[in-house]
């Protein structure tokens, strides 16, 4: 299994408060990201990184911040939760450039976050 | 934009019958690559199978097997001999390089129940 970490993987926190959810790779993979998933919607993708530093936005970036200053570290911050993020978040990381490989993306194992 | 259409929120199948379930795309990529997942209740997201835009043949992976017409810009997955243990969510899902990097998009998915 890949070694994918993310903290906390429960969390219960009031609107306007921050939070941040850590992810902890220890694979060196050159790509993380960020997906929350909801009924109906599958999984969408917030943020994700292709590099120290190198982050671009996803498909529903707005309220999310993300940072990633090691490879195998990549927070997502919430600055002033609201109820629509009560969510189950999921991290996974790829590696494209794999010989033989085909990118498939390694998840965590969630982190469920509801926000009162 | 690239797109994944999953039209199947849920399907029943009997216990060791096959079962199709639907995925079709959209992108102006050239080159990409297409995936299913498998999420039990448990919660995890199980790679299963990939295709690449330029194989030749379908790929397959034990009792998985994905029926991909490009010209229809289809990748159904097609599970033969449905186990109990086969009752999950099946999510679709493309990697494009636009832009450069790369990053997955996923569909809805398809929740399969599979009877005794």
């Amino acid at each position: 299994d890949a070694g994918i970490t993310q903290s906390p993987r429960h969390k219960v926190t009031e609107t306007g408060t921050p939070v941040t959810l850590r992810c902890h790779q220890t694979e060196n993979h050159r790509y993380m990201y960020w997906y929350r998933q909801d009924p109906g919607h599958g999984l969408r993708l917030i943020h994700y990184s292709y590099g120290v530093k190198d982050t671009d936005k996803g498909e529903v970036s707005d309220g999310y911040s993300v940072s990633r200053s090691k490879t195998e570290d990549f927070l997502l911050t919430l600055e002033s939760a609201t109820s629509s993020q009560t969510s189950v978040y999921f991290c996974a990381i790829s590696e494209p450039g794999l010989a033989g490989g085909t990118g498939e993306l390694f998840f965590g194992e969630g982190s469920r976050l509801t926000v009162l | 934009a690239q797109k994944i259409t999953q039209t199947q929120p849920g399907m029943f199948v009997q216990e060791k019958e096959a079962v199709t379930l639907d995925c079709t795309y959209d992108t102006s990529d050239p080159s990409y690559g297409l995936f299913w997942y498998k999420q039990p209740s448990s919660g995890e997201m199980i790679f299963l199978i990939y295709q690449g835009s330029y194989d030749q043949q379908n790929a397959t992976e034990g009792r998985y097997s994905l029926n991909f017409q490009k010209a229809r810009k289809s990748a159904n997955l097609v599970i033969s001999a449905s186990q109990l243990g086969d009752s999950a969510m099946y999510f679709c899902a493309m990697r494009g390089t636009q832009g450069g990097s790369e990053k997955l998009v996923f569909g809805k998915g398809t929740k399969l129940t599979v009877n005794p």
